[in-house]
């Protein structure tokens, strides 16, 4: 079973949009990571959410943690096209990162 | 930050044949690092936690045989893919858990077994 679920799957956007990715789950995590993974590549953190309702922004994203610690959503405000990429949430389990299987973005000039 | 890096970063080798991956954190010390597996399309799965002096733990259904894992000093960790298949094609990403327990990811390896 999944214990991260992230949706859309697949996002197509035009340069300029707004956009949000959601990850959800029915367990309650004492944090969450965003990462960003571009093809080749590994994944790089964005950003660690720790406290329920807690609202993070890193330049046109902005990440906020459920208040029940059970979700997480990533916003991007007018997408360009160097968004483009894997967007993965992960939780701690034991020491090692359980990753949601991922949105992948792809934003066009 | 933190670096850890991948060698070799793609390998094309022959079915039958054995192939070793290594991961190294450059600048910091990791009693822990993790391999992960992801094919296309798809997110990553973790297939080890390897421990500096002791065995590997493995996840299920992962087969410690095939997959063998050694993690010799706190600033390596090798994955050595035994007898390759082409269904064992796959990007292979390691990771190394810092003193205070973030990860730091590797750029991967990208195997193709023909």
């Amino acid at each position: 079973t999944q214990l991260l679920e992230q949706s859309p799957q697949f996002l197509s956007i035009q340069e300029g949009e707004n956009l949000t990715v959601y990850c959800n789950s029915s367990s309650v995590f004492s944090s969450l990571q965003w990462y960003r993974q571009e093809p080749g590549e590994g994944p790089v953190l964005l950003v660690t959410v720790v406290t329920g309702g807690e609202v993070k922004k890193l330049k046109r994203l902005t990440f906020q943690f459920g208040d029940a610690r059970k979700d997480s959503s990533l916003h991007i405000t007018a997408a360009q096209p160097g968004d483009t990429g894997l967007y993965l949430c992960a939780v701690i389990s034991g020491y090692a990162l359980n990753f949601g299987k991922g949105t992948s973005l792809l934003v066009t000039p | 930050g933190a670096v850890v890096s991948q060698h070799p970063s793609r390998v094309i080798c022959k079915s039958g044949t054995s192939v070793k991956i290594e991961c190294r954190s450059l600048d910091f010390q990791a009693t822990t690092m993790f391999w992960y597996r992801q094919f296309p399309k798809q997110s990553l799965m973790l297939m080890a936690t390897s421990n500096e002096g002791s065995k590997a733990t493995y996840e299920q259904g992962v087969e410690k045989d095939k997959f063998l894992i050694n993690h010799a000093s706190l600033t390596l960790s090798t994955l050595t893919v035994t007898s390759a298949h082409p269904e064992d094609s796959s990007f292979y990403i390691c990771s190394a858990r810092a003193v205070n327990n973030e990860q730091f990811f590797g750029p991967g390896t990208r195997l193709t077994v023909l």
